[in-house]
């Protein structure tokens, strides 16, 4: 099976930087992806993790790494307009069709 | 535009009642799913597609039935068996095969049992 943890909230002010982790076990899966969720609406992709390492793009990075089981979405010079919740997730390796998500990281931006 | 459509986006229903949450995509992926997703929670698989006429139960299918019949087209039935239906029901879509890693998603449809 496939387990994600995340923290529940994160606050950061803006202009800050701000990095929300995710720790996972799974029985194997294809890469981590990260998703934007403003309050309701709905989720939107951000960025996608295929190997170990850094990947960025513009104001948003993520990283990977297998051996620790961990990631992890770094937001730099936060707006107020970022807040919202985050969701890391994975693609199970068995079934190519099939994802899992975590349970979401609220982050608050304050002026 | 490409994307996925959901109807409606709020439902109101009465306890005892079934009810059928549309969702259309024109995306041309093979696999469909749908969510629900709980006030401050994640999202939970339901059930998902990978071809038409074809679906699996996710982690939380009792209570729920869908179809296939089109490739564009998933609904989602919410019965009367189903104990606690309130909460804000997810569609997605993805590729079945390549490189692609992502689910796109409908705008959702917030379900309100009276």
């Amino acid at each position: 099976g496939q387990s994600l943890e995340q923290p529940s909230e994160v606050t950061a002010v803006e202009g800050a930087i701000v990095q929300i982790n995710c720790t996972y076990q799974t029985s194997g899966f294809y890469g981590l992806s990260w998703y934007q969720q403003h309050d309701g609406g709905a989720p939107t992709f951000l960025s996608y993790n295929a190997l170990d390492g850094l990947e960025e793009t513009g104001r948003f990075s993520s990283f990977l790494s297998r051996s620790d089981s961990y990631g992890y979405l770094l937001l730099q010079e936060l707006q107020m307009k970022d807040s919202a919740s985050y969701f890391c997730a994975v693609r199970d390796i068995y079934n190519f069709n099939k994802f899992y998500f975590g349970s979401g990281t609220k982050l608050n931006v304050k002026p | 535009d490409g994307g996925i459509t959901q109807s409606p986006k709020y439902l109101f229903r009465k306890e005892g009642q079934n009810v059928t949450l549309s969702c259309e995509q024109n995306l041309n992926h093979d696999a469909m799913y749908w969510y629900r997703q709980d006030p401050g929670q994640g999202l939970r698989l339901i059930y998902y597609s990978q071809i038409v006429n074809d679906f699996q139960k996710g982690d939380i299918a009792e209570g729920y039935s869908v179809s296939r019949e089109k490739k564009e087209s998933f609904p989602l039935t919410v019965t009367s068996a189903q104990k606690n239906p309130t909460a804000f029901y997810l569609c997605a879509s993805s590729p079945s095969s390549g490189t692609q890693n992502e689910q796109f998603f409908g705008p959702g449809t917030r379900l309100t049992v009276l």
